[in-house]
């Protein structure tokens, strides 16, 4: 089973700052990922699959990037409404595992 | 707008069963595979099981393959996760998604629904 690995677990940001969350796949996915948000009490939302294309309806502040083993989630400029768990889900290894990263919470500083 | 609404969550003891049941409505529910994706109190996501958009294709996570059995009726709209031989692990939130693509499987899940729990104790 691929595992996937968050970091930093906890992220404090500043209003207005750019946030940069890292996801880590065991093996080799290409660019079979997902990144998801996810706020208290709420149910996770789709920003970002196949490693970098937005989902519909995500604002452009919301990028993607990486391939193989390493991959970026970049946040800029963070509102109130951004703090977060963010979460990576690779869907290169199925049947028969989707797996997740552990998660980032983006707190403010 | 798509709209996913989970119900039959509860509190049941090892070793029961339990039906959960997705209702989807405000797109075609029979072009797209659908997921169940759960979510332990305070802990991260495990994808659980997906089926396809005509329900003849079935995948199974190892934690629940021959205990969970994932169906559909695209004439109700509905998705559903019978939950048999249930352990203490299995409590989590239990969310439905739809897929990403429209008669394929492209395994990432939007949009989720609410959710609802699942409490295994006795």
């Amino acid at each position: 089973e691929i595992v996937m690995t968050q970091s930093p677990a906890t992220l404090s940001v500043s209003p207005g700052e750019r946030a940069t969350l890292s996801c880590r796949a065991s093996q080799s996915i290409s660019t079979n990922l997902a990144w998801y948000q996810q706020k208290p009490g709420q149910a996770p939302r789709l920003l970002i699959y196949g490693a970098s294309t937005r989902a519909t309806g995500i604002p452009a502040k919301f990028s993607g990037s990486g391939s193989g083993t390493e991959f970026t989630l970049t946040i800029s400029s963070l509102q109130s409404e951004d703090f977060a768990v963010y979460y990576c889900q690779q869907y290169n290894n199925w049947p028969p595992a989707l797996t997740f990263g552990g998660g980032t919470k983006v707190e403010i500083k | 707008q798509v709209q996913l609404v989970e119900s039959g969550g509860g509190v049941v003891q090892p070793g029961r069963s339990l039906r959960l049941s997705c209702a989807a409505s405000g797109f075609s529910f029979s072009r797209y595979a659908m997921h169940w994706v759960r979510q332990a109190p305070g802990k991260g996501l495990e994808g659980v099981t997906t089926i396809s958009y005509d329900g003849s294709n079935k995948y199974y996570a190892d934690s629940v393959k021959g205990r969970f059995i994932i169906s559909r009726d695209n004439s109700k709209n509905t998705l559903y996760l019978q939950m048999n031989s249930l352990r203490a692990e299995d409590t989590a939130v239990y969310y439905c998604a739809r897929d990403g693509g429209i008669f394929t499987i492209t395994n990432w899940f939007d949009p989720w629904g609410q959710g609802t729990l699942v409490t295994v104790s006795s």
